[in-house]
C-alpha cells in the first residue's frame, strides 16, 4: 500500500541550528515525492518536489530509493521557517497525492 | 491571478444537517482535487475531477457526499446528512497539467459537526 510516514509531530531548534524533517515512503513503483509547506494563516503550498532537484528557500531534499526516505534539509534555520511541512507522493499514472501526518517545525530565535 | 478559492472559510452545523462547500478553481485550470485533513491525520484525497468528469472518486468515504462540477468550473462538495466524524478541515486544488503540473490549494474549509 502507498504510505507517507513522518515520525515527527514537532521539531523544535533554535536560529541557526541545522534541520531535518523526516519522511519516508512505501510504494512499489517510481513514486514522484514533494514536500509542501503551510506557513500560519495562509494556505498549503508546494515547497520543492523531487524531480527539480532544486534548492528552495535554503532547503533541499535528495530521494533515496534504497532507504525508500525523502528527508528535508536546512543548514541554517530561520524563524520565518516555522510552519507545518507535509510530505507526499504521486506515482506518475495517477494525480492524488498521499501526505504524510506533517511535521510542525518550530524555530526559537 | 486569483488563486484557489474555497468557501465557506468556517462552517458550524448539527449532525444531521446537510452542508454544501464549494471551490473556485484557478481559470483554466481543467483538474480539480478535493482533499481532507480529519483532527490529527493526515491530508486524505476525496476526489479528482478533470473538468467536468470524475476521473478518480476513490477517496469518497461513503454515499453522505456528493461532489459537482457543472459546466467544468466550479465544484460543491455536499455533505448530507452531516456527521460528527465528518468534521475536518476540506481542501481544493487545481492544477493545469495531469500528472506534471503543480496543484495549488485553498485555504481550505474548517467543517465542525456537533
Amino acid at each position: 500500500a502507498q504510505r507517507v510516514t513522518q515520525p515527527e509531530k514537532l521539531l523544535s531548534v533554535f536560529k541557526g541550528a541545522p534541520v531535518e524533517l523526516k519522511c519516508n515512503y512505501s510504494y512499489s513503483g517510481s513514486p514522484e515525492l514533494f514536500w509542501y509547506v503551510q506557513y500560519s494563516r495562509q494556505r498549503l503550498q508546494l515547497l520543492l518536489r523531487h524531480i527539480s532537484r532544486e534548492s528552495i528557500k535554503g532547503f533541499t531534499a535528495d530521494l533515496n530509493k534504497g532507504e525508500t526516505s525523502f528527508h528535508l534539509k536546512k543548514p541554517f534555520a530561520q524563524e520565518e521557517d516555522s510552519a507545518m511541512y507535509y510530505c507526499a507522493l504521486r506515482h506518475y499514472n495517477t494525480d492524488k497525492l498521499i501526505f504524510g501526518t506533517g511535521t510542525r517545525l518550530q524555530v526559537f530565535p | 491571478e486569483a488563486g484557489v478559492t474555497q468557501f465557506p472559510s468556517h462552517s458550524v452545523i448539527e449532525k444531521g444537517q446537510t452542508v454544501t462547500l464549494r471551490c473556485d478553481p484557478i481559470s483554466g485550470h481543467d483538474n480539480l482535487y478535493w482533499y481532507r485533513r480529519v483532527m490529527g491525520k493526515e491530508i486524505k484525497f476525496l476526489l479528482h475531477f478533470v473538468k467536468e468528469s470524475k476521473q478518480d472518486e476513490s477517496g469518497m468515504p461513503n454515499n453522505r457526499f456528493l461532489a459537482e462540477r457543472t459546466g467544468g468550473t466550479y465544484s460543491t462538495l455536499k455533505v448530507q446528512p452531516a456527521e460528527l466524524e465528518d468534521s475536518g478541515v476540506y481542501f481544493c486544488a487545481s492544477s493545469q497539467v495531469r500528472a506534471l503540473g503543480e496543484a495549488f490549494f485553498g485555504q481550505g474549509t474548517r467543517l465542525t459537526v456537533v
